[in-house]
């Protein structure tokens, strides 16, 4: 079956700008995580979503940042006024909730804000 | 605090068995991760150990010892598209993954 999608797969913003990142969990996980990646670096979490609802917005690194699961399926990540410090790789993944609740995550998309 | 130790490269030759060590402090504890990440791609799952002991998966095995905060891969019969960062995790009693900085195995004819 498909896996996880993220769009747009590359994305380039000036400073300032407001940007939206598009996450598509499997079908019928119930859970949904965002992660950051800087070159060299493992995953940073953001947040983790659990159907609609925000269950550990710990990770978000300051008010900039924004993330929405209306429907409890697609995800969106919103960063307003984009820094050059927010250049990364954001993942997604998603889990079942039952059994080993192991996270597949989606190929990513880079964020360059010049 | 959270911290997550692993060797950033390691060097092995085809054919060869390699072990990656990774050990960690964190606050909660419900699992720990192995993921294979290829260059530009999605970090991918290879094994999970919640228990003391080791995981066989054909030619990879994790091992994992709760008691001294430690875990390793074992990867056998090493072939060339093995090389790609390795990334251990610990997810967190909510659910969250908490990485390495991953482990940039190459692999030499």
């Amino acid at each position: 079956g498909a896996g996880v999608s993220q769009t747009p797969s590359n994305k380039v913003t000036e400073k300032g700008k407001y940007v939206e990142l598009r996450c598509d969990p499997i079908s019928g996980h119930t859970a949904l995580y965002w992660y950051r990646q800087s070159l060299g670096q493992g995953p940073e979490f953001l947040i983790y979503f659990q159907g609609t609802g925000a269950a550990d917005d710990s990770g978000l690194p300051n008010d900039r940042f924004f993330a929405v699961r209306p429907e409890g399926s697609v995800s969106t990540l919103k960063i307003q006024r984009t820094e050059r410090g927010d250049s990364a790789v954001y993942l997604c993944a998603s889990s079942s909730s039952g059994g080993l609740n192991e996270q597949f995550f989606g190929p990513g998309t880079r964020l360059t804000v010049l | 605090g959270q911290n997550i130790d692993q060797p950033t490269e390691m060097t092995a030759t085809e054919g060869a068995i390699v072990q990656i060590n990774c050990t960690y402090q964190t606050s909660g504890f419900n699992g720990l991760f192995w993921y294979q990440q290829h260059a530009g791609e999605a970090p991918t799952f290879l094994s999970y150990n919640v228990l003391d002991g080791l995981e066989e998966k054909g030619r990879f095995s994790s091992f994992l010892s709760r008691s001294k905060g430690y875990s390793y891969l074992l990867l056998k019969e090493l072939q060339m598209k093995d090389s790609a960062s390795y990334l251990c995790a610990v997810r967190s009693i909510g659910g969250k993954l908490i990485f390495g900085q991953g482990t940039e195995l190459s692999v030499k004819p």
